[in-house]
């Protein structure tokens, strides 16, 4: 078990630039999840994939937020045309299972800084 | 739709003092509950989860939680706090596998 892997870990652009997060979950989880987490507060759900099936992608924050798990293994967030208020802490967990009694394992997430 | 609030974003203890991190839930259903502890710059790692097996639950690191459905609480607990338990703890509720945070609790240990 080598853990959720989020690649980069920081990162700084400035507004109006496309930004791409990579998530490698642990091998043999068939679920992924990625959240949000701003300064001081817990973090929000924006979606979620079984194997590469998008399950649930109303809670992205907006169309300029999108995300991919195309062979059910890795999976990207794009953030397109980024705002001040995309600064955040993005992160990814995964799990085996159906997910709601199975406990989801996080990375140590992308820190998304606009400038 | 299920919620959780935790009731104190700050608790400041001395070390080798109990614990007690207090968490209200919302739900129509018995829920699935879990506690995550997150450390300064990292990500976010289970202590216990209740999934309706046994009330009482024992996670890592000497923390356990308790459920209690007349009181609609699942606080966390630890008998004798250490200096390495100072981080953020959160609640949560997972209503169809998609986690739904409190809003934290930071946690203190003095010396």
């Amino acid at each position: 078990d080598t853990g959720v892997s989020q690649d980069p870990r920081h990162k700084i652009t400035k507004r109006g630039q496309n930004v791409t997060f990579r998530c490698d979950p642990i091998s043999e989880h068939n679920r992924l999840y990625w959240y949000r987490q701003t300064l001081g507060q817990g973090p929000e759900f924006l979606t979620y994939f079984q194997n590469e099936a998008q399950l649930e992608k109303s809670r992205l924050l907006s169309d300029r937020f999108s995300a991919e798990r195309p062979k059910g293994s890795f999976s990207t967030l794009e953030i397109q045309r980024t705002e001040q208020g995309d600064s955040a802490m993005y992160l990814c967990a995964s799990s085996t299972g159906q997910g709601e009694t199975q406990p989801q394992h996080f990375g140590d997430g992308t820190r998304l800084s606009i400038l | 739709a299920q919620s959780v609030t935790q009731l104190d974003s700050h608790v400041s203890v001395s070390e080798g003092t109990p614990v007690l991190l207090r968490c209200n839930y919302s739900s129509s259903y018995s829920p699935s509950l879990f506690w995550y502890v997150q450390h300064p710059n990292k990500g976010l790692q289970l202590l216990l989860k209740y999934t309706s097996a046994a009330t009482l639950v024992k996670g890592i690191n000497g923390f356990e939680a308790e459920f209690k459905k007349s009181e609609t609480s699942f606080h966390l607990t630890k008998p004798s706090a250490h200096m390495s338990d100072a981080a953020e703890y959160f609640c949560v509720v997972s209503p169809a596998g998609q986690l739904t945070f409190g809003s934290g609790t930071q946690l203190t240990v003095l010396p």
